[in-house]
């Protein structure tokens, strides 16, 4: 059955520091993965995709994934982060029949 | 402004009264899709649609209803709510040839008491 693992419960950096979210997922196939952000009572907004290709995906706000096959990984990263990052971030993969499974989010933290 | 609206953001009701969440989007799009989000729990699919009179179950369909008599309208009907479903709501919608870059409303959060 398809699933995302999104290890990080919360994590905290420092602003200007880098960033890197971790997501595994399980899928029989050739995987669609997603990430998605959420500010505090706002809904969901996609921040970048993967179908195919280049493994190295960019996305809007300065993120950008990186989808590793071998190790069943789709972490997303930032090089520096401003404060205006924080929100809860979620990993996602398409499954069949359009169902489509989130991982249960990493609360970020930016301290001054 | 091309968005899905959602309405109400939020709503109180009791046990046993029927209600029902609207959804609408004005970008064309074919697929809907309902979602609960609960803490530890992430975003849950409900029901989704992937065009008019089609519809299918997601992972947690008990106790809810959906239709999709139009193409932009997707309602979200609770016949008969319990405490179990106070939770957060988002819709969502998404074109044919990007099946799973989802639009998602700004949500509703329900409290059943």
């Amino acid at each position: 059955a398809q699933s995302v693992t999104q290890p990080d419960i919360h994590i905290t950096v420092s602003e200007g520091a880098s960033l890197e979210l971790r997501c595994n997922y399980s899928y029989g196939a050739t995987p669609y993965l997603f990430w998605y952000v959420q500010s505090p009572g706002q809904g969901l907004q996609l921040l970048l995709k993967y179908f195919s290709g280049d493994t190295l995906v960019q996305g809007i706000k300065g993120f950008e994934a990186e989808f590793k096959r071998s190790q069943s990984s789709f972490n997303l990263r930032k090089p520096s982060v401003h404060w205006s990052d924080a929100a809860e971030y979620f990993c996602a993969v398409g499954g069949t029949g359009n169902q489509f499974y989130f991982g249960t989010g990493t609360s970020l933290t930016v301290i001054p | 402004e091309a968005q899905v609206t959602q309405n109400p953001r939020y709503l109180i009701t009791v046990t046993g009264k029927k209600l029902t969440v609207t959804c609408s989007q004005n970008m064309n799009h074919e697929y809907m899709s309902w979602y609960r989000q609960d803490p530890g729990l992430g975003l849950r699919q409900i029901y989704y649609s992937m065009n008019v009179e089609v519809t299918d179950k997601g992972d947690v369909p008990e106790g809810y209803k959906v239709s999709r008599k139009e193409k932009r309208n997707f309602p979200l009907i609770l016949e008969s709510p319990s405490p179990n479903q106070t939770s957060l709501y988002f819709c969502a919608s998404s074109t044919r040839g990007d099946t799973y870059g989802y639009t998602f409303g700004s949500g509703t959060r329900l409290t059943v008491v």
